[in-house]
């Protein structure tokens, strides 16, 4: 079984700032990893993902994360945050050919962006 | 017009009542979802389905339903419904394994709450 660990279920930071939400995962098997945001009445739009390709991932809005298996991470970045980035951003694995069985999420982190 | 649509988006209803949220997609996917998202807790697995004849239960199934009505819906059913089932319902499809994008493509949420 899979599991996702994101910690810090707040981050703040200042408008201009670099982004770094972290995630940990756990599985037994080569993972599938995923990050989605979720804007205040929305649903869950995928960023980006990792299956095993390049571990460096680009993904929207100049979001990107770096596959890192010797510390089972799969931290999120971004140089320079914008006040629209202000969202709640979920960390999810799957092991399962890229999530056919269902993904597994983080409890998410909640980002604040400081004017 | 979304690709994957809820039916209600709200929806406030007493204990032991029965109620159904129903899903339905335009993006011809056999692999559809149903999530709980509860505040701190992330979005857990709750049924999914391979196709109109596969039906899964996922993490937390105790309480819930599900019916696969054709390809394009899928139909999440509480029996009788308790205040801790209180959260907001995603459905879900996903892309075939045979296409290797791994995503899944997220509605807009149906926020239940049971008083």
């Amino acid at each position: 079984a899979q599991s996702v660990t994101q910690l810090g279920s707040h981050v703040s930071v200042s408008e201009g700032a670099l982004v770094l939400l972290r995630c940990n995962y756990s599985s037994s098997v080569p993972p599938y990893l995923f990050w989605y945001v979720q804007y205040p009445n929305q649903g869950l739009q995928l960023l980006l993902k990792y299956t095993s390709a390049a571990t460096l991932v680009k993904g929207i809005n100049d979001f990107e994360a770096e596959f890192k298996k010797s510390e089972t991470s799969f931290h999120l970045t971004k140089p320079s945050a914008h006040m629209s980035d202000a969202a709640e951003y979920f960390c999810a694995v799957s092991d399962s050919g890229g999530g056919a069985d269902g993904l597994t999420f983080g409890k998410g982190t909640h980002l604040i962006i400081q004017p | 017009d979304a690709d994957v649509t809820q039916t209600p988006r709200n929806r406030i209803t007493k204990t032991g009542k029965r109620i159904m949220l129903e899903c339905s997609q335009t993006k011809g996917h056999d692999r559809m979802y149903w999530y709980r998202q509860d505040p701190g807790l992330g979005l857990r697995l709750i049924y999914y389905s391979f196709d109109v004849k596969d039906i899964n239960k996922g993490e937390i199934s105790d309480g819930y339903s599900v019916s696969r009505q054709a390809q394009a819906k899928f139909s999440l059913s509480l029996e009788s419904a308790i205040p801790n089932q209180t959260a907001l319902y995603f459905c879900a499809t996903s892309d075939p394994p045979r296409t290797g994008l791994y995503e899944q493509y997220f509605g807009p949420g149906t926020r239940l709450t049971v008083t």
